[in-house]
């Protein structure tokens, strides 16, 4: 495909469950972000990857949330016993040198 | 803390004239500087961005400007166009980081 893209587009998920989400990066882009955009707000970063390896992990905000890209391509952000203030837009974005392209983000609302 | 701050949430600008957003960031390590675009239901779109080597960048109607002492940046956009409305973010990074520090966004509105 042309750009980035991310499934669900739309996810609803009850407090506790697990929820799981996808991103495919641009082919032969090295580096894939993830980062969760609160609204009114700019995103804010979770984690990042250089092919396979996840070198920084530093945004992730606990350790319900957690972050694969087992063959450097397709990523997944897993999140586990989901809470409220889980709710957001989450964004995949990848670049091969500079600029991150984004993808249209996975929007999860947690009742 | 806020890194990188938009104190304007919004904007609104005739049709034609110049639209001008501005940054503001407080890590002196920031070394390249980006703006981004963004439409409802998409994601950030790339527009324009400038290393802290330089103080201005253009790219057609779309104009960066850097202020390293004042930490100050500001995208200008001339003429603006009703398809200019979206939201802007600008983001920093500094080398060895990779991830992007985004600012919370200014809304653009181009009234006819």
């Amino acid at each position: 495909g042309a750009g980035v893209s991310q499934s669900p587009r739309y996810k609803v998920a009850k407090r506790g469950q697990d929820v799981a989400l996808r991103c495919d990066p641009i082919s032969g882009h090295v580096s894939l972000f993830w980062y969760q955009q609160a609204l009114g707000q700019g995103p804010e970063f979770l984690t990042y990857f250089q092919n396979e390896a996840q070198l920084d992990k530093s945004g992730l905000p606990s350790d319900r949330f957690f972050a694969e890209r087992p063959e450097g391509s397709v990523s997944t952000l897993k999140i586990q016993r989901t809470q409220q203030e889980d709710s957001a837009v989450y964004l995949c974005a990848s670049s091969l040198v500079g600029e991150q392209y984004f993808g249209p983000g996975t929007r999860l609302t947690v009742t | 803390d806020q890194q990188v701050k938009q104190n304007s949430p919004s904007l609104s600008v005739q049709e034609g004239r110049i639209s001008i957003l501005n940054c503001d960031y407080t890590n002196s390590m920031f070394d390249y500087f980006l703006w981004y675009k963004k439409y409802p239901a998409e994601g950030p779109t790339f527009l324009i961005s400038i290393s802290s080597i330089k103080d201005k960048n253009e790219d057609g109607r779309f104009t960066v400007f850097l202020n390293k002492s004042a930490k100050h940046l500001s995208l200008h956009i001339v003429p603006s166009q009703p398809g200019d409305s979206a939201v802007y973010f600008c983001a920093a990074s500094f080398q060895g980081a990779q991830k992007l520090v985004f600012g919370q966004g200014t809304r653009l509105t181009i009234n006819p």
